[in-house]
Protein backbone atom coordinates (compact mmCIF):
# COMPACT_ATOMS: atom_id res chain seq x y z
CA UNK A 1 0.00 0.00 0.00
CA UNK A 2 1.07 3.65 0.02
CA UNK A 3 1.63 4.15 3.77
CA UNK A 4 1.81 2.24 6.71
CA UNK A 5 -1.92 1.17 7.77
CA UNK A 6 -3.03 0.30 11.63
CA UNK A 7 -6.21 -1.22 12.71
CA UNK A 8 -8.07 -0.64 14.61
CA UNK A 9 -7.53 3.02 15.28
CA UNK A 10 -9.48 2.61 18.30
CA UNK A 11 -9.48 -0.28 21.26
CA UNK A 12 -11.80 -0.09 24.39
CA UNK A 13 -11.25 -3.37 26.38
CA UNK A 14 -12.29 -5.04 29.56
CA UNK A 15 -9.35 -5.34 31.97
CA UNK A 16 -8.07 -8.89 31.50
CA UNK A 17 -8.92 -9.29 28.05
CA UNK A 18 -6.77 -9.89 25.68
CA UNK A 19 -6.41 -7.80 22.29
CA UNK A 20 -4.60 -7.74 18.95
CA UNK A 21 -3.14 -4.80 16.92
CA UNK A 22 -2.74 -5.39 13.18
CA UNK A 23 -0.06 -3.54 11.24
CA UNK A 24 0.37 -3.98 7.60
CA UNK A 25 3.60 -1.97 6.18
CA UNK A 26 4.78 -0.25 3.16
CA UNK A 27 5.00 -2.95 0.44
CA UNK A 28 8.51 -3.86 -0.08
CA UNK A 29 9.91 -2.53 3.64
CA UNK A 30 11.57 -5.63 4.72
CA UNK A 31 12.03 -3.83 8.29
CA UNK A 32 9.10 -3.49 10.60
CA UNK A 33 9.10 -1.79 14.35
CA UNK A 34 6.46 -1.65 17.13
CA UNK A 35 6.86 1.24 19.41
CA UNK A 36 4.37 2.36 22.16
CA UNK A 37 3.53 6.45 23.74
CA UNK A 38 1.98 6.54 27.13
CA UNK A 39 0.02 10.09 27.29
CA UNK A 40 2.37 12.71 26.75
CA UNK A 41 5.33 10.25 26.88
CA UNK A 42 8.22 9.50 24.14
CA UNK A 43 8.30 6.55 22.12
CA UNK A 44 8.80 3.34 23.49
CA UNK A 45 10.50 0.55 21.32
CA UNK A 46 8.34 -2.68 22.13
CA UNK A 47 10.13 -5.43 19.04
CA UNK A 48 11.68 -5.21 15.47
CA UNK A 49 11.52 -7.83 12.88
CA UNK A 50 13.56 -7.86 10.05
CA UNK A 51 12.92 -10.10 6.91
CA UNK A 52 12.89 -13.66 8.26
CA UNK A 53 15.23 -13.22 10.74
CA UNK A 54 14.38 -13.93 14.40
CA UNK A 55 12.58 -10.67 16.43
CA UNK A 56 14.37 -8.48 18.58
CA UNK A 57 11.96 -8.54 21.22
CA UNK A 58 14.21 -6.55 23.90
CA UNK A 59 11.88 -3.57 24.20
CA UNK A 60 8.66 -5.80 25.34
CA UNK A 61 7.65 -4.89 28.68
CA UNK A 62 6.42 -8.58 29.98
CA UNK A 63 5.47 -12.01 28.72
CA UNK A 64 2.13 -10.49 28.14
CA UNK A 65 3.64 -9.14 25.16
CA UNK A 66 3.92 -10.75 22.08
CA UNK A 67 4.18 -10.11 18.02
CA UNK A 68 4.25 -11.93 14.98
CA UNK A 69 5.08 -11.02 11.44
CA UNK A 70 3.24 -13.33 8.96
CA UNK A 71 5.09 -13.64 5.42
CA UNK A 72 7.61 -10.97 5.87
CA UNK A 73 4.80 -8.54 5.97
CA UNK A 74 1.54 -8.31 8.25
CA UNK A 75 2.39 -8.04 11.68
CA UNK A 76 0.45 -8.56 14.79
CA UNK A 77 0.62 -7.20 18.53
CA UNK A 78 -1.04 -9.25 20.36
CA UNK A 79 -1.37 -8.25 24.55
CA UNK A 80 -2.77 -10.90 26.74
CA UNK A 81 -4.49 -10.10 30.08
CA UNK A 82 -4.60 -6.64 29.94
CA UNK A 83 -4.02 -4.35 32.41
CA UNK A 84 -4.79 -0.43 32.80
CA UNK A 85 -1.22 0.55 32.24
CA UNK A 86 -1.47 -0.96 28.96
CA UNK A 87 -3.32 1.99 27.72
CA UNK A 88 -1.51 3.67 25.29
CA UNK A 89 -1.03 4.78 21.61
CA UNK A 90 0.89 1.81 19.64
CA UNK A 91 2.27 2.82 16.30
CA UNK A 92 3.85 0.84 14.03
CA UNK A 93 6.78 1.81 11.83
CA UNK A 94 8.19 0.23 8.58
CA UNK A 95 11.86 0.92 6.43
CA UNK A 96 13.91 -0.43 4.03
CA UNK A 97 16.62 -1.34 6.37
CA UNK A 98 16.62 -1.44 10.30
CA UNK A 99 18.96 1.37 11.12
CA UNK A 100 16.55 3.70 8.64
CA UNK A 101 19.74 4.41 6.24
CA UNK A 102 18.87 7.89 4.75
CA UNK A 103 15.37 7.30 4.30
CA UNK A 104 14.36 6.70 7.95
CA UNK A 105 11.27 5.17 9.34
CA UNK A 106 6.86 5.31 8.02
CA UNK A 107 5.00 5.67 10.60
CA UNK A 108 1.11 4.37 10.75
CA UNK A 109 -1.34 6.48 12.56
CA UNK A 110 -1.52 4.09 15.41
CA UNK A 111 -4.13 1.92 17.54
CA UNK A 112 -5.26 4.16 20.60
CA UNK A 113 -5.39 1.30 23.30
CA UNK A 114 -7.64 2.06 26.34
CA UNK A 115 -7.71 -0.38 29.04
CA UNK A 116 -10.86 0.22 31.40
CA UNK B 1 25.87 3.85 22.69
CA UNK B 2 23.50 6.70 20.77
CA UNK B 3 21.57 9.17 22.31
CA UNK B 4 19.35 12.68 21.58
CA UNK B 5 18.85 14.83 23.78
CA UNK B 6 15.75 17.36 23.14
CA UNK B 7 14.77 20.88 25.60
CA UNK B 8 12.05 19.72 27.47
CA UNK B 9 8.40 21.34 26.70
CA UNK B 10 6.14 22.24 26.45
CA UNK B 11 6.79 25.32 24.13
CA UNK B 12 5.00 27.80 24.06
CA UNK B 13 4.81 30.93 21.57
CA UNK B 14 2.62 32.87 19.89
CA UNK B 15 2.05 33.07 16.45
CA UNK B 16 4.52 34.64 13.95
CA UNK B 17 6.96 34.42 17.03
CA UNK B 18 10.65 32.76 15.46
CA UNK B 19 10.93 28.91 16.56
CA UNK B 20 14.06 27.09 18.08
CA UNK B 21 13.65 23.29 19.23
CA UNK B 22 17.25 22.20 20.64
CA UNK B 23 18.33 18.92 19.46
CA UNK B 24 21.61 17.31 20.40
CA UNK B 25 23.49 14.02 20.03
CA UNK B 26 25.86 11.34 20.32
CA UNK B 27 27.14 8.86 18.51
CA UNK B 28 29.60 6.81 16.90
CA UNK B 29 30.39 7.69 13.65
CA UNK B 30 28.54 9.61 10.66
CA UNK B 31 24.58 9.27 11.28
CA UNK B 32 21.70 10.98 9.66
CA UNK B 33 19.77 12.90 11.36
CA UNK B 34 16.05 13.52 11.23
CA UNK B 35 12.86 15.37 12.66
CA UNK B 36 9.42 13.95 12.87
CA UNK B 37 6.54 15.91 13.55
CA UNK B 38 2.89 14.21 15.50
CA UNK B 39 0.41 16.53 15.50
CA UNK B 40 -2.71 15.37 17.65
CA UNK B 41 -4.30 12.01 17.26
CA UNK B 42 -1.65 11.14 14.62
CA UNK B 43 1.31 9.21 13.86
CA UNK B 44 4.71 10.49 13.51
CA UNK B 45 5.44 11.84 10.04
CA UNK B 46 8.73 12.85 8.74
CA UNK B 47 9.11 17.08 8.79
CA UNK B 48 13.10 16.69 7.90
CA UNK B 49 16.63 15.04 7.51
CA UNK B 50 20.47 15.82 7.00
CA UNK B 51 22.69 12.96 6.28
CA UNK B 52 26.61 14.52 6.36
CA UNK B 53 28.04 17.31 8.00
CA UNK B 54 26.88 20.99 7.43
CA UNK B 55 23.87 19.78 4.99
CA UNK B 56 20.41 21.66 5.71
CA UNK B 57 17.10 19.93 5.76
CA UNK B 58 13.95 21.98 4.94
CA UNK B 59 10.83 21.16 4.84
CA UNK B 60 7.07 23.50 5.62
CA UNK B 61 8.98 26.77 6.50
CA UNK B 62 11.07 24.49 9.32
CA UNK B 63 14.98 24.29 9.16
CA UNK B 64 18.12 22.54 10.60
CA UNK B 65 21.30 22.20 10.20
CA UNK B 66 23.77 19.61 10.70
CA UNK B 67 26.51 20.71 13.33
CA UNK B 68 29.09 17.75 13.26
CA UNK B 69 31.52 20.49 15.67
CA UNK B 70 28.71 20.69 18.01
CA UNK B 71 26.84 17.47 17.71
CA UNK B 72 23.74 19.42 17.26
CA UNK B 73 20.50 19.56 14.74
CA UNK B 74 18.41 22.53 16.21
CA UNK B 75 14.91 22.79 14.47
CA UNK B 76 14.08 26.69 13.69
CA UNK B 77 11.20 28.60 12.01
CA UNK B 78 10.78 32.08 11.51
CA UNK B 79 7.12 32.82 11.95
CA UNK B 80 5.25 29.88 12.93
CA UNK B 81 1.66 29.28 13.02
CA UNK B 82 -1.08 27.65 14.96
CA UNK B 83 -1.22 24.89 12.37
CA UNK B 84 2.20 23.85 13.52
CA UNK B 85 1.36 23.27 17.14
CA UNK B 86 2.50 19.08 17.28
CA UNK B 87 5.25 17.27 19.36
CA UNK B 88 8.60 17.42 17.64
CA UNK B 89 10.97 14.11 17.83
CA UNK B 90 15.05 14.62 16.90
CA UNK B 91 16.18 11.18 15.66
CA UNK B 92 19.64 9.73 14.53
CA UNK B 93 20.16 7.05 12.13
CA UNK B 94 23.52 5.75 13.15
CA UNK B 95 23.90 3.43 10.35
CA UNK B 96 24.59 0.10 12.10
CA UNK B 97 22.62 -2.61 13.34
CA UNK B 98 20.58 -0.41 15.68
CA UNK B 99 17.49 1.22 14.32
CA UNK B 100 17.00 4.87 14.68
CA UNK B 101 17.17 6.96 17.83
CA UNK B 102 14.54 9.32 18.89
CA UNK B 103 14.24 11.64 21.81
CA UNK B 104 11.48 12.44 24.12
CA UNK B 105 10.08 14.73 22.13
CA UNK B 106 9.23 18.23 21.91
CA UNK B 107 5.61 19.98 22.64
CA UNK B 108 5.10 22.93 21.19
CA UNK B 109 1.77 24.85 21.16
CA UNK B 110 1.08 28.04 19.22
CA UNK B 111 -1.84 30.87 20.33
CA UNK B 112 -3.05 33.28 18.17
Amino acid sequence: GAGVSQSPSNKVTEKGKDVELRCDPISGHTALYWYRQSLGQGLEFLIYFQGNSAPDKSGLPSDRFSAERTGGSVSTLTIQRTQQEDSAVYLCASSFMRAGGTYGYTFGSGTRLTVV
Amino acid sequence: GDSVTQMEGPVTLSEEAFLTINCTYTATGYPSLFWYVQYPGEGLQLLLKATKADDKGSNKGFEATYRKETTSFHLEKGSVQVSDSAVYFCALSGGGADGLTFGKGTHLIIQP
